[in-house]
C-alpha cells in the first residue's frame, strides 16, 4: 500500500450505532488530520495530530471521537450521530515540517450516511 | 474573518485553456496550495505558491499576486479528464490552512 488509505469507504449507520473510521498513512509523516467535506462547503479541519499528540480540536461535538495509537494509524469513533453528520470523511498526513509550504497528503475518504 | 472564494463552476471546451481564479482574506500568509478532487477521490496536490509570479508545471500553471490577495490556475490543452473541483487553499500566519469551498470544472467535446 502506498500513500493515505481509508476504511471502509462507504458507511451507513443509524443514529443510535457505533462505528469507526481508519486511516493508515505509509509516508512516514509526523502529522495526521481529520477533516470533513460537505457539497459546495469548505473542508472542515476536525482534528489534528502531530507525534501522536491531539493539537487541534475545532470544536467538534463529541458524539466524534479521535484516537492515534501511532503515527501512521488514526480513527475516528462515531456514536449516536445526526442525519446532518452525514458527509465525506478525509484524512490526510503530512511532514509537519513547520513550513508553510508542508504539503498534506489525501486518502480516498469514507462516504458517511447517517439514517 | 478569513475567506477564500471561487468560482462554484466552469464550463470549458476540450483542448481550450481556462483559468480558475482565487481570491482571499486571511490573517496573514504563508503560501497558497492548488488541490484537483476527482469525484468520490482524495484531493490530490497540484501546486504551492509562496512568492508572486507563475510557476509552470506541464499543462498546468499557477499565478500569486499577494498584494492583490489573488491566485490562479491556468489549465491547457484541457482533456476529459480535467473534470474534476479544484481547490484553494491559504496558510495563514498561524500556519493553519483555509480552505474555499472548490470550483467544479466540467468539460465538454
Amino acid at each position: 500500500e502506498t500513500g493515505v488509505t481509508q476504511t471502509p469507504r462507504h458507511l451507513v449507520m443509524g443514529m443510535t450505532n457505533k462505528k469507526s473510521l481508519k486511516c493508515e498513512q505509509h509516508l512516514g509523516h509526523n502529522a495526521m488530520y481529520w477533516y470533513k467535506q460537505s457539497a459546495k462547503k469548505p473542508l472542515e479541519l476536525m482534528f489534528v495530530y502531530n507525534f501522536k499528540e491531539q493539537t487541534e480540536n475545532n470544536s467538534v461535538p463529541s458524539r466524534f471521537s479521535p484516537e492515534c495509537p501511532n503515527s501512521s494509524h488514526l480513527f475516528l469513533h462515531l456514536h449516536t450521530l445526526q442525519p446532518e453528520d452525514s458527509a465525506l470523511y478525509l484524512c490526510a498526513s503530512s511532514q509537519d515540517s513547520g513550513a508553510g509550504a508542508d504539503t498534506q497528503y489525501f486518502g480516498p475518504g469514507t462516504r458517511l450516511t447517517v439514517l | 474573518g478569513q475567506n477564500i472564494d471561487q468560482p462554484t463552476e466552469m464550463t470549458a471546451t476540450e483542448g481550450a485553456i481556462v483559468q480558475i481564479n482565487c481570491t482571499y482574506q486571511t490573517s496573514g500568509f504563508n503560501g497558497l496550495f492548488w488541490y484537483q478532487q476527482h469525484a468520490g477521490e482524495a484531493p490530490t496536490f497540484l501546486s504551492y505558491n509562496v512568492l508572486d509570479g507563475l510557476e509552470e508545471k506541464g499543462r498546468f500553471s499557477s499565478f500569486l499576486s499577494r498584494s492583490k490577495g489573488y491566485s490562479y490556475l491556468l489549465l491547457k490543452e484541457l482533456q476529459m479528464k480535467d473534470s474534476a473541483s479544484y481547490l484553494c487553499a491559504v496558510r495563514d500566519s498561524n500556519y493553519q490552512l483555509i480552505w474555499g469551498a472548490g470550483t467544479k470544472l466540467i468539460i465538454k467535446p
